[in-house]
C-alpha cells in the first residue's frame, strides 16, 4: 500500500516567515495530492491540492509543488500569521475511492 | 454552507460495551468515508459507502461494522470496545465516487473507553 513520509513533525516560525513541509510518497500510481490543516479539536480541512499533470499550484500565501519523478511533494507558506498555527497532513490519494493516505502530520507553530 | 454533521461529538464507554457513531454527510453528497485518528497520529482510513453500498474498505476491525442508508447518513457501529479504540472518528463526505473529488471532513467524534 501507499505510504507517506512528512517532515519535519515540528516547525516553529516567526510571523512573516516562510514555512516549508516536505513529503515523500512510495505508490507511483497515487496522482492526487491534497494538504489538510487540522486545527485544535476540529477535522481536517482541505487548503490546497495538486494533481499529478501539474508541477505547480498556488493560491495567495500558499503555494504546492509536486515532482512525480522523486514523489515528492511540499507546501510552502510564506508571510506566516499566528492564525496558520495548526497541524498539517499532506496526503496521496487518487488509488481507491477516497482512501487517502495521510502523512505523520507537522504541527506548525508561528509566534507573533 | 452545511457541513458534515457527525454525533455524537463525545462518547464515553466501558470495556466490552458497544458504540454507535452517526454521520450526515453535506446535502447531495452520496459517498461517505470513515477514518480513525488516534492520539498524535495520523487519520486512519476505515471504510467508505458510496449509493448505500460499501466502496472501499482500510484497516477497520472485525468487531466495527458501518452501513449507509437511503438517505445517506451513515453509522458505524462498534462492539466489545477495547481501550486501544478510543481515538477521534471522522466522517468525511463527497459528491460521487471521484478518486480525486474532495472530501470534506466532519468536526469528529471522540470516543473513549474506560
Amino acid at each position: 500500500g501507499e505510504n507517506v513520509e512528512q517532515h519535519p513533525s515540528t516547525l516553529s516560525v516567526q510571523e512573516g516567515d516562510s514555512a516549508v513541509i516536505k513529503c515523500t510518497y512510495s505508490d507511483s500510481a497515487s496522482n492526487y495530492f491534497p494538504w489538510y490543516k487540522q486545527e485544535l479539536g476540529k477535522g481536517p480541512q482541505l487548503i490546497i491540492d495538486i494533481r499529478s499533470n501539474v508541477g505547480e499550484k498556488k493560491d495567495q500565501r500558499i503555494a504546492v509543488t509536486l515532482n512525480k519523478t522523486a514523489k515528492h511533494f511540499s507546501l510552502h507558506i510564506t508571510e506566516t500569521q499566528p492564525e496558520d498555527s495548526a497541524v498539517y497532513f499532506c496526503v496521496a490519494g487518487g488509488t481507491s475511492y477516497g482512501k487517502l493516505t495521510f502523512g505523520q502530520g507537522t504541527i506548525l507553530t508561528v509566534h507573533p | 454552507a452545511a457541513g458534515v454533521i457527525q454525533s455524537p461529538r463525545h462518547l464515553i464507554k466501558e470495556k466490552r460495551e458497544t458504540a454507535t457513531l452517526k454521520c450526515y454527510p453535506i446535502p447531495r453528497h452520496d459517498t461517505v468515508y470513515w477514518y480513525q485518528q488516534g492520539p498524535g497520529q495520523d487519520p486512519q482510513f476505515l471504510i467508505s459507502f458510496y449509493e448505500k453500498m460499501q466502496s472501499d474498505k482500510g484497516s477497520i476491525p472485525d468487531r466495527f461494522s458501518a452501513q449507509q442508508f437511503s438517505d445517506y447518513h451513515s453509522e458505524l457501529n462498534m462492539s466489545s470496545l477495547e481501550l486501544g479504540d478510543s481515538a477521534l472518528y471522522f466522517c468525511a463526505s463527497s459528491l460521487g465516487m471521484s478518486y480525486t473529488g474532495e472530501l470534506f471532513f466532519g468536526e469528529g467524534s471522540r470516543l473513549t473507553v474506560l
